[in-house]
């Protein structure tokens, strides 16, 4: 079955630390891949999305991810944090072969220390 | 873009009884989800709901108990129905425009 995993739960930092988070699926195929962010109190927002060309993806507030297709990974980056990323951080996926159902990571909530 | 407006935000409710959560949205689309998110957990498809046609529900998730209506290319409804205590969770609508808006959510808690 498809799946996704994101294999920190909870991930705490101080401020200017940088961050990495990480994203695998179940198999591949041809794949759309997401990230989402939730803050505190706030619904979901997409902070980048991967659908072809660019392994490398730049999103909103300083994030990027990197495909890399053959470890079936979309790992999230940011060289330095900031307190005000303190959130929880969705990893996402759709398989072309799915009717491009979302399929959700379960979820790492970050912590920025001041 | 996508603006997604769900009633109601919040509720308690009463073992046994059902809830209708609403979904409106600013623009015609063709494909609008309902998600799940559960206590400390994340989000789980519940149904595809399409105009015109039947809602279709992933594993785990059946009609009678969330039944789904999609009058218009801006609606949707979601019913928890015979709500236990572990259906207590944010229920939230979502639109593929392009890429997947989701709304505020409905964060249900059942009694």
């Amino acid at each position: 079955a498809q799946s996704v995993s994101q294999h920190n739960h909870h991930v705490i930092l101080s401020e200017a630390a940088s961050l990495e988070l990480g994203c695998n699926y179940s198999y591949g195929g041809t794949v759309n891949l997401f990230w989402y962010v939730q803050y505190p109190g706030q619904h979901l927002q997409l902070l980048l999305k991967y659908f072809s060309g660019d392994p490398l993806v730049k999103g909103i507030k300083g994030f990027e991810a990197e495909f890399i297709k053959s470890k079936f990974s979309f790992n999230l980056r940011k060289p330095s944090v900031q307190w005000s990323d303190t959130a929880e951080y969705f990893c996402a996926v759709t398989w072309m072969d799915s009717s491009y159902k979302l399929i959700f990571g379960s979820g790492t909530r970050l912590l920025v220390r001041p | 873009s996508a603006v997604i407006s769900q009633k109601p935000s919040r509720d308690i409710c009463q073992r046994g009884t059902s809830l209708t959560i609403q979904c409106q949205v600013d623009s015609q689309v063709t494909m609008m989800f309902w998600y799940r998110q559960q206590p400390g957990q994340s989000l789980t498809l519940i149904a595809t709901a399409n105009q015109g046609s039947e809602a279709t529900y992933e594993s785990g998730f059946v009609i009678d108990k969330f039944p789904i209506s999609r009058p218009n290319l801006t609606f949707s409804t979601l019913t928890v129905s015979n709500m236990s205590p572990e259906d207590s969770s944010i229920y939230l609508c979502s639109v593929d425009n392009g890429e997947l808006f989701f709304g505020e959510g409905s964060r249900l808690t059942v009694l």
